[in-house]
């Protein structure tokens, strides 16, 4: 089955404790992206990455690292979270970064509900 | 600066009823807009896109939106709404000048019985 993947779904932590939230798409796609959810807020781009080794800051970059040396892996790194990256988390993949022809859909992952106390 | 705006909240709809979520739009050069829905517990699903041509788009689950490029709006409709509807819907579009798509604050739809 297509699908993104996340691990874990739910976390709890505590300030200043790495974290590293696992991403994993099996349809070869090469755009991957992170986003947080925040009530009023929408969905916010944090990271994305247009293909193997390239990696992008996104619209709220702060606090967090992402790596691509994989094409369906695309992990979120927190180094030193704080309460204010307490979040609901989606990783999301479409075959083609938007841009030029291409109008891909986005497949979401079922989304990582972060706490950090 | 591109960006998508929704109004509203929330919306609340009687079963039956026909139902609309509005989106608006502000792009430079033609827009691509999405439509994304998201269950209790789940991530984001698509509806439906909108690239080109006709100005109404069929979508999942019975969802249609309509295309209006002299009022900058994309908003998502249904004939009869339905209980199940009731969800949080997210309007996108994709950002022209970087490798982006970009969300709307979200509505929640209430669809009562």
């Amino acid at each position: 089955e297509a699908q993104v993947t996340q691990n874990p779904r739910y976390l709890i932590t505590v300030t200043g404790k790495k974290l590293t939230v696992t991403c994993s798409q099996n349809m070869n796609h090469e755009y991957m992206s992170w986003y947080r959810q925040d009530p009023g807020l929408g969905l916010r781009q944090i990271y994305y990455s247009m293909n193997v080794e390239v990696t992008d800051k996104g619209d709220v970059p702060e606090g967090y690292k992402v790596s691509r040396k994989e094409k369906r892996n695309f992990p979120l790194i927190l180094e030193s979270p704080s309460p204010n990256q307490t979040s609901l988390y989606f990783c999301a993949s479409s075959l083609n970064p938007p841009g030029g022809g291409y109008l891909d859909t986005q497949y979401f992952g079922p989304g990582t509900r972060l706490t950090v106390l | 600066a591109q960006s998508v705006a929704q109004p509203e909240d929330q919306v609340n709809v009687a079963e039956g009823n026909p139902l609309t979520v509005k989106c608006t739009y502000s792009v430079s050069g033609n827009p691509y807009l999405f439509w994304y829905v998201q269950y209790p517990n789940r991530g984001l699903q698509f509806l439906l896109k909108y690239i080109t041509g006709d100005n109404l788009v069929k979508g999942s689950y019975g969802f249609e939106a309509e295309f209006n490029k002299s009022q900058t709006s994309f908003h998502l409709k249904k004939p009869s709404a339905l209980v199940s509807d009731s969800a949080l819907y997210f309007c996108a579009v994709r950002d022209v000048t970087a490798s982006k798509y970009i969300f709307g604050t979200g509505t929640r739809l209430k669809v009562l019985a």
